[in-house]
């Protein structure tokens, strides 16, 4: 089956700092959506991304696709302590395959 | 509007039993999935149905199956439970099936004993 990967599996950061998360894949992914799950809550669409190369923005959240679509990054400027969860790449053809996730810790 | 809804919200079961979980998705949504999140691990894909039809069978034994009711509601059954089915399964409704925004439920959490 499908497999995504994402890097790292776990970030700390501090307050203000930048974060990134990385989601590979060896098969051109049709389209990549973002998750955030917050700790004890359940995955929360952010976004999705559909075309090569595409980039989108929701305030602090920058997310991009690959120019071969193979790969995603979300990227957050200036953490601040609500970003805390894990973030989820999820390949979504007929059915999603998440990746392994990242988990981000903010420090006060 | 109601999101997704899924009940019973805990469950503790002994290995060897059988569980049904339920789902109601949003309020016009036709897809239902259902996903097995282990603890410190992403949700696991096992069947997405879209208009009472299973459009797609994640890499589970066949002890998993479910099923979509006329009113797009769903069941997932999960026979002969070993202690590894512990997890927290999820269902997540859609407009439409390829490509959708996913709207999750908070979850059952099953623990086997």
């Amino acid at each position: 089956g499908q497999q995504v990967m994402q890097i790292p599996q776990y970030q700390h950061v501090q307050e203000g700092e930048d974060f990134t998360t990385y989601c590979n894949s060896s098969t051109t992914l049709s389209n990549i959506q973002w998750y955030k799950q917050r700790p004890g809550g359940h995955p929360v669409f952010l976004i999705q991304l559909v075309k090569s190369g595409e980039v989108k923005k929701q305030k602090r959240l920058t997310f991009q696709f690959g120019e071969a679509k193979k790969n995603s990054s979300l990227h957050i400027t200036a953490t601040q302590t609500t970003d805390v969860g894990t973030y989820f790449c999820a390949e979504t053809g007929n059915q999603f395959y998440f990746g392994t996730g990242t988990s981000l810790t903010v420090i006060p | 509007d109601a999101g997704v809804t899924q009940s019973p919200t805990h469950l503790i079961k002994t290995r060897g039993q059988q569980v049904t979980l339920r789902c109601s998705p949003i309020s016009g949504h036709k897809s239902v999935s259902w996903y097995q999140q282990v603890l410190g691990q992403g949700p696991q894909f096992i069947f997405q149905y879209y208009e009472k039809e299973e459009r797609g069978r994640g890499n589970f034994p066949d002890r998993f199956s479910a099923r979509q009711f006329p009113n797009y509601s769903s069941e997932l059954n999960v026979n002969a439970l070993l202690l590894g089915d512990s997890a927290l399964y999820l269902c997540a409704s859609s407009f439409g099936g390829r490509g959708t925004e996913a709207f999750f439920g908070q979850g059952t959490r099953l623990t086997v004993v």
